[in-house]
């Protein structure tokens, strides 16, 4: 079975760092790009970061670029997103998700497999 | 970046009825548009990538349609597992945005 299982959300003080995990299983890790999609309380989807499956190009939203960073290893099959500087407005469910696509970074066919969410809270 | 704009932000609908959600985008994205449901607490899931075509294991009753720059989702009859949200994202280029979602309530 396919499956993504994100890990390492938490409450951290603004200005503080956290970084997330994405374990993957029942696919061929690094033939695929994969992304950082991130929901605020309430809010619609926000894409993040991408990576691709090799790990040589990646890509950042401008309210990230610089103080996020996304990475790979695909020896252990998991996805980083490395999160310094935080902010009251990175408060929210951080998603990993699969493109369906091998070709390229941009998940240009879309994102068929997502995690089930982390939850990160920035607030003193 | 190209952005994308949603109609109606939200709708209250029937079981049966036929639903139809629109998508525009800021420029040409070809079909490079993909349609996701999210449900309250859930992860979103991939209805629709290429503007037209059904992800598999998705009911026939979704279609989506369109390129350039307008796009249409359609649900034909609307049953009680589609209450959701709905959002459509580019993926023509960097960064690929979503719209900001369309709730489908049930009237």
């Amino acid at each position: 079975e396919v499956q993504l299982l994100e890990s390492g959300g938490g409450l951290v003080q603004p200005g503080g760092s956290l970084r997330l995990s994405c374990a993957a299983s029942g696919f061929t890790f690094s033939s695929y790009a994969m992304s950082w999609v991130r929901q605020a309380p309430g809010k619609g989807l926000e894409w993040v970061s991408v990576i691709s499956g090799r790990g040589g190009s990646t890509y950042y939203a401008d309210s990230v670029k610089g103080r996020f960073t996304i990475s790979r290893d695909s020896s252990k099959n998991t996805l980083y997103l490395q999160m310094n500087s935080l902010r009251a407005e990175d408060t929210a469910s951080y998603y990993c998700a699969k493109s369906s696509s091998i070709f390229g970074v941009v998940p240009s066919y879309g994102m068929d497999v997502w995690g089930q969410g982390t939850t990160v809270t920035v607030s003193s | 970046d190209i952005q994308m704009t949603q109609s109606p932000s939200s709708l209250s609908a029937s079981v049966g009825d036929r639903v139809t959600i629109t998508c525009r985008a800021s420029q040409s994205i070809t079909t490079y548009l993909n349609w996701y449901q999210q449900k309250p607490g859930k992860a979103p899931k991939l209805l629709i990538f290429a503007a037209s075509s059904l992800q598999s294991g998705v009911p026939s009753r979704f279609s989506g349609s369109g390129s350039g720059t307008d796009f249409t989702l359609t649900i034909s009859s609307l049953q009680p597992e589609d209450f959701a949200t709905y959002y459509c994202q580019q993926t023509y280029s960097i960064p690929p945005k979503f719209g900001q979602g369309t709730k489908v309530e049930i009237k």
